[in-house]
């Protein structure tokens, strides 16, 4: 069965450094691959998609079948990206969205 | 991009009775689905609601306790039955759009917080 892993449950980087929420899933085929993020007090919405291929927010994330991972990446945190983090996964377009157990991403002053 | 208003936002309610969510979409979708998210874990999905048919039912959920009703494209409903303290969750309407092939996005509500005590 299709799986996402994020090893990481809490994250805590210093404002300034490089910031990298791990995301691993288990799945034989091309799978649509995803962040979504959740601020506090907001709804639950997509960062990004690997499909896009595009930075959102100074965030990338580089899809690796060889490894099966998509890890998302940040070179300079900022107070604002604290947030809760969410790597999914869809077989297809038709497919539904499987979420991983999620990042709780803290930036400290 | 489609905006979803779902309510009750919250509901503390008495074992043993019953909560209606609803879920209403501001634009004609074709995929809707309803998950579970309960504390400190990531989302369940309970069932994808369709349109003129019956709800389509993630393992280990059924009709009887998730009752799911979607009358048109715009609006859905998820009744938790029987409550108990283990259905203390947050309960989430999503929709998905879809673009093109491979661009997909999902978009939620603000979710439904339920206490059962």
């Amino acid at each position: 069965a299709q799986r996402v892993t994020q090893p990481e449950k809490l994250l805590s980087v210093f404002k300034g450094a490089p910031v990298e929420l791990k995301c691993n899933y288990s799945y034989s085929g091309s799978p649509e691959l995803f962040w979504y993020v959740q601020y506090s007090r907001q709804r639950l919405q997509l960062l990004l998609r690997h499909i896009s291929r595009e930075s959102i927010k100074g965030f990338t994330a580089d899809l690796n079948k060889g490894e099966t991972s998509f890890h998302l990446k940040k070179p300079f945190a900022q107070e604002e990206d604290s947030a809760m983090y969410y790597c999914a996964l869809k077989k297809t377009s038709y497919d539904k969205v499987i979420f991983g157990p999620g990042t709780s991403l803290s930036v400290i002053p | 991009s489609a905006v979803i208003s779902q309510k009750p936002s919250r509901d503390i309610c008495q074992r043993g009775t019953s909560l209606t969510i609803q879920c209403q979409v501001d634009s004609q979708v074709t995929m809707m689905f309803w998950y579970r998210q309960q504390p400190g874990q990531s989302l369940t999905l309970i069932a994808t609601a369709n349109q003129g048919s019956e709800a389509t039912y993630e393992s280990g959920f059924v009709i009887d306790k998730f009752p799911i009703s979607r009358p048109n494209l715009t609006f859905s409903t998820l009744t938790v039955s029987n409550m108990s303290p283990e259905d203390s969750s947050i309960y989430l309407c999503s929709v998905e759009e879809t673009k093109w092939a491979m661009n997909t996005e999902a978009f939620f509500g603000q979710g439904t917080r339920l206490t059962v005590v």
